[in-house]
């Protein structure tokens, strides 16, 4: 059975630093794999998604790498600002199903 | 880009009631999606549906049914709503390999 793992399940960074968030899943027979962000009473906004032929996806300061073979998905941040605190979700969708992670939330101190 | 519309962002319902939470998109997805999410609980899936008049249990159904008569539109029926149904849900679509879009969520209180 498909397990996802993100930690840590929190993070508090100073502005202007650059982060890692990190994802790990179990088993490496996927699709492709997604990287969602959700505000505090909001859905999920889609950020990148790196299908399973790929390596990695960037979209202006984000960067989401994945190896399927060590079943790990890292999500890089550059210069981190206070707009980018949020929950971030990974997701692995195997089969008919997507499987999520618990999120990691993100606090970036000005 | 596709859009995922959910026609309620908060509603209050009482126990008891028949609720009927909607879902539209707008680009011809074949694939639609209803989870709920909970603290500590992450995303649960519902049901979900792979074509008109098609829908499949997910992981936590009782409750719940759905209706998809149109393509574009998948909703979401709490029979007799209770409280332990108070929750956030999330529509999805998606189509092949592209990923899924998520609608902007639905705040649900029962009381």
């Amino acid at each position: 059975k498909q397990e996802v793992t993100q930690i840590p399940a929190a993070l508090s960074v100073p502005e202007g630093e650059n982060l890692v968030l990190n994802c790990s899943f179990t088993d490496s027979a996927i699709y492709n794999l997604q990287w969602f962000r959700q505000d505090p009473g909001k859905g999920l906004t889609s950020l990148l998604l790196i299908q399973s032929s790929q390596r990695e996806q960037t979209s202006g300061r984000l960067n989401a790498s994945l190896d399927k073979s060590s079943g790990r998905s890292t999500l890089y941040i550059a210069a981190s600002q206070p707009g980018d605190s949020a929950t971030y979700l990974c997701a692995v969708e195997a089969g008919d199903k997507i499987i999520f992670g618990k999120g990691t939330r993100l606090h970036i101190l000005p | 880009d596709v859009k995922v519309t959910q026609s309620s962002r908060y509603l209050v319902k009482r126990t008891g009631e028949k609720v009927f939470l909607e879902c539209v998109q707008d680009m011809d997805h074949e694939n639609m999606f209803w989870y709920r999410q909970d603290p500590g609980l992450g995303l649960r899936l519902i049901y979900f549906s792979y074509d008109v008049k098609m829908k499949e249990k997910g992981d936590i159904p009782e409750g719940y049914s759905v209706s998809r008569e149109k393509k574009e539109r998948f909703s979401l029926i709490l029979e007799s709503a209770s409280t332990n149904q108070t929750s956030m849900y999330l529509c999805a679509s998606s189509f092949d390999d592209y990923g899924y879009t998520f609608g902007s969520g639905t705040r649900l209180t029962v009381v």
